[in-house]
């Protein structure tokens, strides 16, 4: 089957550990997305990737990191720079124009104590 | 910021009855697209309606789009339990940047 995942489901991590969500695609997508969605609300842009090794930030891209050394890959560090990281965290794909739909992964619920 | 605003904010109504919500934003609306998402789950795409487009249908949904107002709507006529969800809009800022609303909640009663 095609589309889009992400792993783990459920993630705990204490206050000031990096981890990372992992974002696998098999669509043939050239563009990645990740976006946080807190509790309530829309969805907001961390970083996107048009092709491989290159990425640009988002609206809110501080106290994350991202790499695209392959085209179905784009993991996302949450590191300990980020203030407020407990969120949902939402990958998303598409074709090479934005104009197309975006495929969503189920999403990974991440919460730090 | 740039999120686009989507009101109203929850609505609840009886199965059978239409459902209409509305997405406006502060910039120009380029292509806009709604999506669906099931709570805890990721987002499923509906419907795309492009600039030059002023009213689309598939199945029970009927989007309407105002550039000049920059704004759309979402109508989902003879609503079913199944279709309780949350609905967000989002346009394209630039070429791979998009722009997604603040959702609406929607609660269909049995």
């Amino acid at each position: 089957d095609g589309g889009i995942t992400q792993s783990p489901k459920y993630l705990f991590r204490k206050e000031g550990q990096n981890v990372t969500l992992s974002c696998e695609q098999n669509l043939n997508h050239d563009a990645m997305y990740w976006y946080r969605q807190d509790p309530g609300q829309g969805l907001r842009l961390i970083y996107y990737s048009q092709i491989v090794n290159d990425f640009q930030k988002g609206d809110i891209a501080e106290g994350y990191s991202v790499s695209r050394e392959k085209k179905e890959s784009f993991p996302l560090t949450v590191t300990s720079a980020q203030k407020n990281p407990t969120a949902f965290y939402l990958c998303a794909s598409s074709r090479e124009q934005g104009s197309y739909e975006q495929y969503f992964g189920p999403g990974t619920r991440l919460t730090v104590t | 910021s740039q999120q686009g605003e989507e009101d109203p904010q929850a609505l609840s109504i009886q199965e059978g009855e239409n459902a209409t919500m509305n997405c406006s934003y502060k910039t120009s609306i380029n292509n806009l697209q709604w999506y669906r998402q099931n709570s805890g789950r990721g987002l499923v795409h509906l419907i795309l309606i492009r600039s030059n487009e002023r009213e689309k249908h598939s199945g029970r949904l009927r989007v309407t789009l105002d550039t000049s107002k920059k704004s759309s709507s979402l109508l989902i006529t003879a609503s079913r339990a199944a279709d309780t969800a949350s609905y967000f809009c989002a346009t394209i800022a630039g070429t791979y940047k998009y722009i997604f609303g603040t959702g609406t909640r929607l609660k269909v009663l049995a």
